[in-house]
């Protein structure tokens, strides 16, 4: 069965910093694109970052550009999202995605989420 | 990255159709055929119910339809069933010079 289950979210300090991991299992997790994507209580997705199956290509979103990071390891099937210099407008439900699309947005298997909520 | 253009709202009485639209621009939609839809029920993840503007996974009903002309992707639900009420986002590959993926704000799908 493939699943997805992430991991690290809290309450955290505005400016503080938080690592969300994701582990995968159930399917050869280095042949796909992964996914983050986050949804504030309430409010729709919005995407935040995807990373190719060998972690050599990362896009961002906008708005989380130069604050959140990407990475993968493939030998433990688990993905990561280092997120730093937090701000209230991050509180929300991330999310990990599998893409069935070569990055494309084809999300054919996403984790329940893990909520992160910024506040002091 | 502007999100797409989704209704807030749509409805139709069971057995009916109803159809969602999603417009984006040129670099996203418009561009490639990367357009995907996606169905949640309250408190559930999100499940993937057309890719590639109009494929559907393995055990998605026919029921569920996509297409689109332009800017404009669309999801059609026919035979509406209770359980189809629900939010449904589109989302797209935007090729700009930092490729990424768009949502839209998402329709809330009411069954009369």
């Amino acid at each position: 069965e493939v699943q997805l289950v992430e991991s690290g979210g809290g309450l955290v300090q505005p400016g503080g910093s938080l690592r969300l991991s994701c582990a995968a299992s159930g399917f050869t997790f280095s042949s796909y694109w992964m996914h983050w994507v986050r949804q504030a209580p309430g409010k729709g997705l919005v995407w935040v970052s995807r990373i190719n199956g060998d972690g050599t290509v990362a896009n961002y979103a906008d708005s989380v550009k130069g604050r959140f990071t990407i990475s993968r390891d493939n030998a433990k099937n688990t993905l990561f999202l280092q997120i730093n210099s937090l701000r209230a407008e991050d509180t929300a439900v991330y999310s990990c995605a599998r893409d069935r699309v070569l990055g494309s947005g084809s999300c054919d298997c996403w984790g329940q989420g893990t909520r992160v909520t910024v506040s002091s | 990255q502007s999100a797409l253009t989704q209704p807030p709202s749509a409805s139709g009485s069971p057995g009916q159709s109803v159809t969602i639209s999603c417009t984006g621009t040129s670099s996203d939609v418009g561009g490639y055929n990367y357009v995907s839809w996606f169905q949640q029920h309250p408190g559930r993840a999100p499940k993937l119910m057309i890719y590639e503007v109009n494929k559907r996974p393995s055990g998605v009903p026919d029921r569920f339809s996509g297409s689109k002309s332009g800017n404009t992707a669309s999801l059609t639900v026919s035979g509406l069933q209770a359980d189809d009420e629900a939010d449904y986002y589109c989302s797209s590959y935007t090729g700009n010079s930092d490729s990424t993926v768009v949502f839209g704000g998402g329709t809330k799908l009411t069954v009369l």
